[in-house]
C-alpha cells in the first residue's frame, strides 16, 4: 500500500498568511493527488485534483503543486473560513489512501 | 442541486450485518463512478471501495475485503454497501462520495454529510 504522509499535523495561522502543507507519498505517484478540506462535523470538499488543478468553486487563493513523491498545497492569504482539517488522497493505486491530516487552527 | 444522502446508519453488535444506501439526486447517477469512504472518531478519513458506472470494476480496502460489499442501481440513482460480520473498529461515519471520472484521477468532488455507524456490544 501507498502510505501518504502529511506535514505539519496542525498549525495555527493568522489572517492573511501564507500557509504551505506537505504530503508525500511512500512511491511515485504520478500527479494523482488530490486534496480536501473539512470542517468540523461536516463533509470533505474537494480543493484541488491531479495535484496542481483547481476545482471549479475553490476560491484562487488555494494552489496545489508537486508530482512524483512530493506535493504542496498552498493558500495564499488565509481567510477566517480556511478553518478545519486538510487531507491529500492518492489514488495512482489502491487501496485509494490519504494523509493522516493537517488541522489548521486560526489565530 | 447536485446532491448525495447516505442512511442505514445504526447501533449493531458486533457479528451483525447492516446495509447502508446512498441516494443520489441532481446528475447523471449512471455516468459516474462511486465510493464509500469511512472515518472513525478522531481519525484520519479511510477509502473502503470504489465501483464504476456499469459496476464492472469494483476495489475494497483490505480492511473489509470479504466482509463489505458495493453495489448500486443506476435505475434507483442508489448506491449500497453491505456490511456483514462487523467488528468494533467497523465504527465510523460512512460517506458515500462521486468520483470525478473512472481513473480516479479528478478525485471525488461531490460527498454526502454521512451515516455513523457503531459496532458495540
Amino acid at each position: 500500500d501507498i502510505q501518504m504522509t502529511q506535514s505539519p499535523t496542525s498549525l495555527s495561522a493568522s489572517v492573511g498568511d501564507r500557509v504551505t502543507i506537505t504530503c508525500r507519498a511512500s512511491q511515485s505517484i504520478s500527479s494523482y493527488l488530490t486534496w480536501y478540506q473539512q470542517r468540523p462535523g461536516k463533509a470533505p470538499q474537494l480543493l484541488i485534483y491531479a495535484a496542481s488543478s483547481l476545482q471549479s468553486g475553490v476560491p484562487s487563493r488555494f494552489s496545489g503543486s508537486g508530482s512524483g513523491t512530493d506535493f504542496t498545497l498552498t493558500i495564499s492569504s488565509l481567510q477566517p473560513e480556511d478553518f478545519g482539517t486538510y487531507f491529500c488522497r492518492q489514488s495512482y493505486s489502491t487501496p485509494y489512501t490519504f494523509g493522516q491530516g493537517t488541522k489548521l487552527e486560526i489565530k | 442541486e447536485v446532491q448525495l444522502v447516505e442512511s442505514g446508519g445504526t447501533l449493531v453488535q458486533p457479528g451483525e450485518s447492516l446495509r447502508l444506501s446512498c441516494a443520489a439526486s441532481g446528475f447523471s447517477f449512471r455516468n459516474y463512478a462511486m465510493n464509500w469512504v469511512r472515518q472513525a472518531p478522531g481519525k484520519r478519513l479511510e477509502w473502503v471501495s470504489f465501483i464504476t458506472p456499469v459496476s464492472d470494476t469494483i476495489y475494497y480496502a483490505d480492511s473489509v475485503k470479504g466482509r463489505f460489499t458495493i453495489s448500486r442501481d443506476n435505475a434507483k440513482n442508489s448506491l449500497y454497501l453491505q456490511m456483514n460480520s462487523l467488528r468494533d473498529e467497523d465504527t465510523a461515519v460512512y460517506y458515500c462520495a462521486r468520483e470525478g471520472d473512472i481513473s480516479a484521477y479528478l478525485g471525488m468532488d461531490v460527498w454526502g454529510r454521512g451515516t455513523t455507524v457503531t459496532v458495540s456490544s
